[in-house]
């Protein structure tokens, strides 16, 4: 069963536009929500990370939105440029040391092309 | 040396070869972590460890097997590689369990 579920699989965009990834997640225990990105030939790197008592984070051209009630999460990039393609995780952790789950769960990915 | 090291970065192996994967962080951090990853599948835990002298199982553990003699090394094993193996492999590492990970640059593995 996985635990994030991301979308769209791939996103095509203009340059200056806005792309926004989409995550949702079942499990309430998650408390830390961190984005990846990751360029051809990489390893993932992160981006930015938010926690559910946040509704929107800023850092730069990345924002991320937050819904609890509805466990989702979005990724929105403002004024998008080729540089930005890569793919995109999202991922969802447990912090609280007495968990078991102790680790990342990762969706799927969004591949991400800037059209210059 | 600053972050995590993974060797080799490639490799090409013919089916039924021993293969081990080295990964090596000098952040000090207690968990560590090998993933695969693979075209619409995302990131996918082969095995985890917590601490120094344990690991663990995490999604997709089978033809794998993992050690963490020390807090800086873990290095995964195929015993006898398959050509589904094929994937890229990435090493990542935590402050510790229940936190975000860093990961290392990766092992395109390619069993033929």
């Amino acid at each position: 069963q996985q635990q994030v579920k991301q979308s769209p699989q791939s996103l095509i965009v203009q340059k200056g536009g806005i792309p926004i990834i989409n995550c949702a997640y079942e499990n309430t225990a998650f408390d830390y929500f961190p984005w990846y990105q990751q360029f051809p030939g990489k390893g993932p790197a992160l981006l930015i990370a938010i926690r559910p008592d946040v509704s929107e984070k800023k850092e730069g051209r990345f924002t991320i939105s937050f819904n609890k009630s509805a466990k989702q999460f979005s990724l929105h990039i403002m004024d998008s440029q080729p540089g930005d393609s890569a793919t995109y995780f999202c991922a969802a952790i447990i912090s609280f040391r007495g968990s078991t789950l102790g680790r990342l769960y990762f969706g799927r990915g969004t591949q991400l092309t800037v059209w210059p | 040396i600053a972050g995590i090291t993974q060797a080799p970065t490639s490799q090409i192996l013919a089916a039924g070869r021993r293969m081990t994967l080295r990964c090596t962080q000098d952040m000090r951090h207690n968990a560590m972590y090998w993933y695969r990853q693979d075209l619409g599948l995302g990131l996918r835990l082969i095995h985890y460890s917590n601490t120094a002298g344990t690991t663990g199982k995490g999604e997709v553990p089978d033809g794998y097997s993992v050690s963490r003699a020390n807090t800086d090394d873990f290095p995964l094993t195929l015993a006898s590689a398959v050509p589904s193996q094929t994937s890229v492999y990435f090493c990542a590492s935590s402050v510790r369990a229940h936190t975000e990970a860093f990961f290392g640059q990766g092992t395109r593995l390619t069993v033929v």
